[in-house]
């Protein structure tokens, strides 16, 4: 079975800059997550989508940051503009169950470095 | 709001020695999972509890979660150097999970 594909693997921008990870959920998985994970810290949801539409977001900085999952399988998270302080791994996850009852999958992560 | 904490913050080890985390939360959790990051990888589900007082094992690893239902804990028998990583638990609350501040394993061969 194949695991939760991310791209990129890393990425390198100057601040002011925009950027775009690339998330796709294990097939047949419902629920999707994206979470931000600063060095030293447990990851911090920022967005959680059921199918298509969105759960929650009350952690996402929405000045900045945009999530979409438009037909319900693969997500696109979007920083514009990005700050230093969004320096981070990005990391998408799915579940089955959904709704905060099953085991979260995680893909390998997006590094972001801004400069 | 929520907070999920972990004790201690780091621990080193030596091999064959035991090791605890604890997992605390400001509020009354509906179930709680444990996580393990490798350096460098992401996290991988361990376990999850649901009921209060629950206790499970794997193999070496022991995960309890408080009658309160507000903490809990992992403690692993006899590391090994396979055990190096970062543990995290993730309380859930009903609306999300949050995640703890994860506990760093060192285990010195």
């Amino acid at each position: 079975e194949a695991g939760v594909a991310q791209s990129p693997r890393y990425k390198i921008i100057e601040k002011r800059q925009s950027v775009a990870f690339w998330c796709n959920p294990i097939s047949g998985h419902a629920t999707l997550y994206w979470y931000q994970q600063i060095l030293g810290q447990g990851p911090k949801l920022l967005i959680q989508f059921q199918n298509n539409g969105v759960v929650d977001d009350s952690q996402l900085p929405k000045d900045r940051f945009s999530a979409e999952r438009l037909k319900g399988v693969d997500s696109t998270l979007k920083i514009q503009p990005a700050k230093l302080e969004d320096s981070a791994v990005y990391l998408c996850a799915s579940s089955l169950k959904g709704l905060n009852t099953g085991e979260l999958f995680f893909g390998e992560g997006s590094r972001l470095t801004v400069l | 709001g929520q907070q999920v904490m972990q004790i201690p913050q780091y621990q080193h080890v030596q091999e064959g020695e035991d090791f605890t985390t604890y997992c605390n939360s400001s509020t009354t959790l509906s179930n709680i999972q444990w996580y393990k990051q490798r350096p460098g990888g992401h996290p991988v589900f361990l376990i999850q509890l649901v009921k209060s007082g629950e206790v499970k094992k794997q193999k070496r690893l022991t995960f309890q979660f408080g009658e309160a239902k507000k903490n809990s804990s992992l403690h692993i028998t006899a590391t090994q150097t396979t055990d190096v990583g970062t543990y995290f638990c993730a309380g859930n609350t009903g609306n999300q999970f949050y995640f703890g501040t994860g506990t760093s394993l060192t285990v010195i061969p």
